[in-house]
């Protein structure tokens, strides 16, 4: 299985600024997603994240909100820009190998915007 | 979509009782489906997982039910331990997509 290491854990930001999360993994993996799971409710994908090109977004979900960056086969990055208080939420980064048959997750970034 | 609703479905047992929690899907074409546990702080945890070809599939403790009449799923834990208290997310995915569909989720809370 891989290990999933997400930074920051939790964090708490100001409306307007921006925030990048990191997650990096411990093996190379073919498959990186991020996911939002707001309070009280299941996941949502945002994207996924694509080694060398641009993210493939969901629907609802735009690459000016929510840059991210896949440089190599270990990690990525998500940034939520221009937070809201509607931001606040946990957002994880899951991977996948193995022809996608199981999904393992990071612990989450806990964000609340004040 | 996202699911509607502020609070999760909640299922209250003791300790050493069986568990069963539920999950209906919408998409008949959905042929692998996995059960996550999501406990407090932490992201999900794969539990089992069944193919559309099967019905049943058992786990240590834990078994999953598939009934594609009714698109229902179930997971039943045996034994149920408070260690097992957490959110329980079922999960779908179709035509080979590497990419899971997640169901509401149910909040186990097992008291000793």
């Amino acid at each position: 299985s891989a290990v999933i290491s997400q930074k920051p854990s939790r964090d708490i930001c100001q409306r307007g600024t921006s925030l990048t999360i990191q997650c990096q993994v411990d093996s190379q993996v073919t498959m990186m997603f991020w996911y939002r799971q707001q309070p009280g409710q299941s996941l949502t994908l945002i994207a996924t994240a694509n080694q060398g090109s641009e993210a493939t977004y969901e629907s609802g979900f735009v690459i000016d909100k929510f840059p991210i960056s896949r440089p190599n086969l270990t990690f990525s990055t998500l940034t939520v820009s221009n937070m809201s208080p509607e931001d606040s939420s946990i957002y994880l980064c899951s991977v996948s190998d193995r022809g996608g048959t199981e999904a393992f997750f990071g612990q989450g970034t806990r964000l609340t915007v004040v | 979509g996202e699911s509607v609703g502020l609070h999760l479905p909640t299922l209250s047992v003791q300790e050493g009782d069986n568990s069963i929690i539920n999950c209906a899907y919408s998409n008949s074409a959905s042929d692998y489906f996995i059960w996550y546990k999501q406990e407090s702080g932490k992201g999900p945890q794969f539990i089992i997982d069944i193919r559309s070809n099967m019905d049943k599939r058992q786990g240590q403790r834990v078994t999953v039910l598939l009934n594609k009449t009714v698109k229902h799923l179930s997971l039943q834990i045996a034994a149920t331990q408070p260690g097992d208290s957490a959110v329980y997310f079922c999960a779908e995915t179709s035509g080979g997509s590497y990419i899971p569909t997640f169901g509401r989720g149910t909040s186990l809370i097992v008291h000793p």
